[in-house]
């Protein structure tokens, strides 16, 4: 089965860069997609297909995708940042897969 | 604006089955696969499987395949997720998502948590 592999947390001070990096074999050659999870509250998609965002997901949110491993950007941080961040790619094996979580803490 | 508005918080027994439902609105039902994605407690997201509302045929996650049940009713704009001999292992929130087709999962409906217990 296909697995992708977050690091369980990542912490950054206001107005810094934050990347959240999602790992798999060969992870380049699938479509990466990300969700952003905040406490109690239903998961919401900030980026899909690597890199594109969806309406009304600031352009702070970017992201990339290569090799082994895809990266979600999130430029000058703001304390609503602070959150769970999940990839998410399909997988002809493995059908749909989410990696195990990233906490983004804004310090 | 595309809403998914699902059924509220169930507590069950063990060995129990729960079935909970998601009404969709602001969108044609039957171009969108609809997705159920379990999360336990303090967890991270599963995929449990899907529907394709257009004609019923779904895909399941080996995890839950023969205990879960996802069907689509075109008539009420309605999906539902029922999944049977429930054990405390299954104590989570449920959420629905739709997916124009393209891998991904957006909106989320507001999650329907599940209490399996004694």
């Amino acid at each position: 089965s296909y697995v992708l592999t977050q690091p369980p947390s990542v912490s950054v001070a206001p107005g810094q860069t934050a990347r959240i990096t999602c790992g798999g074999n060969n992870i380049g050659s699938k479509s990466v997609h990300w969700y952003q999870q905040k406490p109690g509250q239903a998961p919401v998609l900030v980026v899909y297909d690597d890199s594109d965002r969806p309406s009304g997901i600031p352009e702070r949110f970017s992201g990339s995708n290569s090799g082994n491993t895809a990266t979600l950007t999130i430029s000058r941080v703001e304390a609503g940042d602070e959150a769970d961040y999940y990839c998410q790619v399909w997988d002809s094996s493995s059908d749909h897969v989410f990696g195990g979580g990233t906490k983004l803490t804004v310090l | 604006e595309v809403q998914l508005v699902q059924s509220g918080a169930e507590v069950k027994k063990p060995g129990a089955t729960v079935k909970i439902s998601c009404k969709v609105s602001g969108y044609t039902f039957t171009d969108y696969y609809m997705h159920w994605v379990q999360q336990a407690p303090g967890k991270g997201l599963e995929w449990m499987g899907l529907v394709d509302p257009e004609d019923g045929e779904t895909i399941y996650a080996e995890k839950f395949q023969g205990r879960v049940t996802i069907t689509a009713d075109t008539s009420t704009d309605t999906a539902y997720m029922e999944l049977s001999s429930l054990r405390s292992e299954d104590t989570a929130v449920y959420y629905c998502a739709t997916d124009p087709r393209k891998n991904w999962f957006d909106p989320w409906g507001q999650g329907t948590l599940v209490t399996v217990s004694s």
